[in-house]
């Protein structure tokens, strides 16, 4: 249980190109959901939380206008990279939560490589 | 020239041996831990997750220990297998179920 499915799993486009990824929880729902960066040989840097129903909170630096995010059901949050530039090429990566009392882990998707030329 | 970035720490561990990987964390209020394991070209995979009432927990072939004093954590592999090779995560929750990642750890099971 618990799978989270991120379409596609590998973008090539050219500069100026608006990018949309999906990442979908297939077998639980998930009011929360959380897109993550992370470059070469890093770790992964948490960009914003996605929450159903409702805008999405942005941590510090990450511009809003240029990924938005969409969480419009309980099994689906969207990534559009806007107007992308090569420095926003990078591994894209969307967890989920199930739902419940106390602590839960966070179960991620298995990613979506940008390279923008 | 050179490149600029980080480099992860390795830990080369014969097959079959005991692997022990270490994290320090950050927040003193942080109240629960996650170590995850990434392949190369996947997401990261949950493997065992600590309270932080707890000082140890044990799954199949793991155990991850939890020092509060000096905020470290630990995760053990027994009888490292090839299939252990990747880069290895603790993670731990702040506010708002927010994971806040470590630097990683690159391990490399030797045959």
């Amino acid at each position: 249980g618990a799978v989270v499915s991120q379409h596609p799993s590998w973008v090539i486009c050219k500069s100026g190109t608006s990018v949309k990824i999906e990442c979908r929880s297939l077998d639980f729902q998930a009011t929360t959901m959380f897109w993550y960066r992370q470059f070469p040989k890093q770790s992964l840097m948490l960009m914003a939380t996605s929450n159903e129903g409702s805008k999405a909170t942005y941590e510090q630096g990450v511009e809003k206008d240029k990924f938005l995010i969409n969480h419009a059901s309980l099994t689906l949050s969207t990534l559009t990279v806007t107007s992308a530039h090569p420095e926003d090429s990078s591994f894209y990566i969307c967890s989920a939560r199930v739902e419940g009392t106390g602590n839960q882990p966070q179960h991620f998707g298995d990613g979506t490589r940008l390279s923008i030329l | 020239g050179e490149s600029v970035g980080l480099h992860l720490p390795t830990l080369s561990v014969q097959e079959g041996d005991n692997s022990i990987i270490n994290c320090a964390y950050s927040n003193s209020a942080s109240d629960y831990f996650i170590w995850y394991k990434q392949e190369s070209g996947k997401g990261p995979q949950f493997i065992i997750d600590i309270r932080s009432n707890m000082d140890k927990r044990q799954g199949q072939r793991v155990t991850v220990l939890l020092n509060k004093t000096v905020k470290h954590l630990s995760l053990q592999i027994a009888a490292t297998q090839p299939g252990d090779s990747a880069v290895y995560f603790c993670a731990e929750n702040i506010s708002g179920n927010k994971l806040v990642f470590g630097a990683g750890t690159i391990l490399r099971v030797k045959s």
